[in-house]
């Protein structure tokens, strides 16, 4: 899986919006962008994917580069239950060294939401 | 919603003795996970598994791990004999399918603390 990098971690107030970065500079044409996250003491939960046009769901919306470089999570109006960490995951189905579906996580983005 | 469930929440053990730590995957889910996840670290991939056959496995899951799918609904992970480093969270996940527009649904986990 290609290398994604975010930053470690970032704070945000209350019922304001939220832009999560993940730069993938070496993403392929095949790489699916998903985010998960992590509330305390919770497993990963999907958030969100795309490939290459913007999307939307209940949960948040993504935002992805035109060349694709690069995303970014967007959550419209934080809420303190949305304190958790942010995992951006690229996924290739056509990884030559076979694939069975893992997730690879990094250390993801720590969100702090203050009331 | 339907939901991944494992059991129990928490489990202490002695070094070296057995452990099963259990999973009810989400019913029409065909492949299914182990991660892990020592205090302060990243989420590790363990295995997947589908068509009661292990797909993939990490460096971590060496022989002293063990998947099983003994009947329609459980999914369990095996440590034959448990050391120190074994102590962790334990999550399973599964997914309708493995190609990469499918997200994984992952329980809560099981935090396994060997003494």
């Amino acid at each position: 899986d290609a290398k994604t990098t975010q930053p470690n971690s970032m704070e945000s107030n209350e019922e304001e919006p939220v832009h999560l970065p993940c730069n993938h500079s070496t993403i392929s044409g095949t790489d699916y962008i998903h985010w998960y996250r992590q509330l305390p003491s919770q497993g990963p939960e999907y958030v969100i994917h795309g490939l290459t046009s913007n999307v939307n769901n209940r949960m948040a919306s993504l935002a992805i580069a035109e060349d694709r470089k690069s995303s970014t999570l967007i959550l419209h109006r934080a809420t303190l239950r949305d304190a958790a960490v942010y995992y951006c995951i690229l996924r290739d189905d056509h990884d030559p060294s076979g694939n069975t579906g893992k997730l690879i996580f990094g250390q993801g983005t720590t969100l702090q939401v203050k009331p | 919603e339907p939901e991944v469930t494992q059991t129990p929440s928490h489990q202490v053990t002695q070094m070296g003795q057995e452990v099963i730590l259990r999973c009810v995957p989400i019913s029409n889910h065909l492949y299914f996970y182990w991660y892990r996840q020592i205090l302060g670290q990243k989420v590790e991939f363990l295995v997947s598994f589908y068509n009661n056959e292990i797909s993939e496995k990490s460096e971590i899951f060496d022989d002293q791990f063990s998947v099983e799918r003994p009947d329609g609904s459980n999914f369990t992970l095996k440590i034959r004999s448990t050391k120190l480093e074994d102590s962790a969270m334990y999550f399973c996940a599964s997914s309708v399918g493995r190609v990469s527009n499918q997200p994984q649904h992952f329980g809560d986990g099981t935090r396994l603390s060997i003494l």
